[in-house]
């Protein structure tokens, strides 16, 4: 049963870079054909796409957001990364990181979510 | 990118059938069949409830439902429960993005 955990820290000052990891539990982060997503949700609002990452590297990000963020991998640890740059106020809310599905299932959906982490930032 | 439109509240009552509209463009619901849908209890993380607008996952109650008609897509549930009541998020495929719905808040009367 694979499983994701977010970890990082929860308050980050503003124009620093917010940085967050998502651990891959139960499978390995490279079996099947999928993608690994970030998603946000600030405080009684709705869910924001932030950009997602295959385990070949290749990368696509929210175009809102595209200029400051960076999402990683590292294989060999089973983890991905979410790096966001030059944060606000704005960038305040729970970060989820979750499974992106590719033709072999389930297509463009997100089957398997972390427990979120709250972000606030704050000097 | 916008959000898709979603309505804000939705209510219903035990037994009844209610539907959840998710209204896009061309450019992302009108284009792929790849609608999906998800269901967030205060404090949860989502819970994915329907993807390529009608499959459900396995686990899924058929109770619910997905449908789309040009570049609207639609959520129904039939024989509400009370444990229905959450917020219900769509989410659009857009080539190599993806873009939400702004949530709407069913009501289990």
């Amino acid at each position: 049963q694979v499983q994701l955990q977010e970890s990082g820290p929860g308050l980050v000052k503003p124009s620093q870079t917010l940085s967050l990891t998502c651990t891959v539990s139960g499978g390995s982060i490279s079996s099947g054909s999928y993608y690994w997503s970030w998603i946000r949700q600030p405080a009684g609002k709705g869910l924001e796409w932030i950009g997602r990452i295959y385990t070949s590297g290749s990368t696509n990000y929210n175009p809102s957001l595209k200029s400051r963020v960076t999402i990683s991998v590292d294989t060999s640890k089973n983890q991905f990364s979410l790096k966001l740059s030059s944060v606000t106020a704005a960038d305040t809310a729970v970060y989820y990181c979750a499974r992106d599905g590719t033709r072999t299932g389930p297509f463009g959906a997100f089957d398997i979510w972390g427990q979120g982490t709250m972000v606030t930032v704050s000097s | 990118q916008s959000a898709l439109t979603q309505p804000a509240s939705v209510s219903g009552s035990p037994g009844q059938s209610i539907t959840i509209s998710c209204t896009g463009t061309s450019s992302d619901v009108g284009s792929y069949n790849l609608v999906s849908w998800y269901q967030q209890h205060p404090g949860k993380a989502p819970k994915l409830m329907i993807y390529e607008v009608s499959k459900r996952p396995s686990g899924v109650s058929n109770r619910f439902s997905g449908s789309k008609s040009g570049n609207t897509a639609s959520l129904t549930i039939s024989g509400l429960q009370a444990e229905d009541e959450a917020d219900y998020y769509c989410c659009s495929y857009a080539g190599s993005s993806r873009v939400f719905g702004g949530g709407t808040k069913l009501t289990v009367l």
